[in-house]
């Protein structure tokens, strides 16, 4: 069965500094790793996901996530944060059955200045 | 582009009453899915939809129903609504099985049952 633990509800950080969120994942066959981001009163928009090939996904908005087979993770990241990316992040992973997506509890990230 | 509407963004109701949430997709995407979030607990999943007609129980069904008459609308039917169906409901879609495909999501509709 595929699952996704997210460490963390809650993470903040100040303005510049780097953003690291993390997410690490239960699958049966080889994941397909998503990380989506969702504004205050919006729905879920995707940020980048991993399917096959390189390791290293780059995403809108400046973030990118790297897949680690060996630690079954998929670490979300962002060198500098903005003010801007206040909100609550998700990661998920495709059911094995290709039919849903299975996703974290989320983590909310605040950003200070 | 995707685009997903919800029918409402906010949305009031009385204990007892029956509540429709429509979700629309314009993108011709097989399946949909019906979600509620609640603060600490994520995203639960209701019902998803593969087909017209065709439908299979989530995570937590129990109190609510779904109906797919058309291949671009999929709707979720609160019986005799309940407080504890106070959330926020999101609906996704996404095109046919396949495990590399994301979920596109409507904006979200906040029920509040009084």
């Amino acid at each position: 069965a595929q699952s996704v633990t997210q460490l963390g509800s809650h993470v903040s950080v100040s303005e510049g500094a780097l953003v690291l969120l993390r997410c690490n994942y239960s699958s049966s066959v080889p994941p397909y790793l998503f990380w989506y981001v969702q504004y205050p009163n919006q729905g879920l928009q995707l940020l980048l996901k991993y399917t096959t090939g390189a390791t290293l996904v780059k995403g809108i908005n400046g973030f990118e996530a790297e897949f680690k087979k060996s630690e079954t993770s998929f670490h979300l990241t962002k060198p500098s944060a903005h003010m801007s990316d206040a909100a609550e992040y998700f990661c998920a992973v495709s059911n094995q059955a290709g039919t849903a997506l299975i996703f974290g509890k989320g983590t909310t990230l605040s950003v200070s200045s | 582009d995707v685009k997903v509407t919800q029918s409402s963004r906010y949305l009031v109701k009385r204990t007892g009453e029956k509540v429709f949430l429509e979700c629309v997709q314009d993108m011709d995407h097989e399946n949909m899915f019906w979600y509620r979030q609640d603060p600490g607990l994520g995203l639960r999943l209701i019902y998803f939809s593969y087909d017209v007609k065709m439908k299979e129980k989530g995570d937590i069904p129990e109190g609510y129903s779904v109906s797919r008459e058309k291949k671009e609308r999929f709707s979720l039917i609160l019986e005799s609504a309940s407080t504890n169906q106070t959330s926020m409901y999101l609906c996704a879609s996404r095109p046919s099985r396949g495990r590399g495909y994301e979920q596109y999501f409507g904006p979200g509709t906040r029920l509040t049952v009084t």
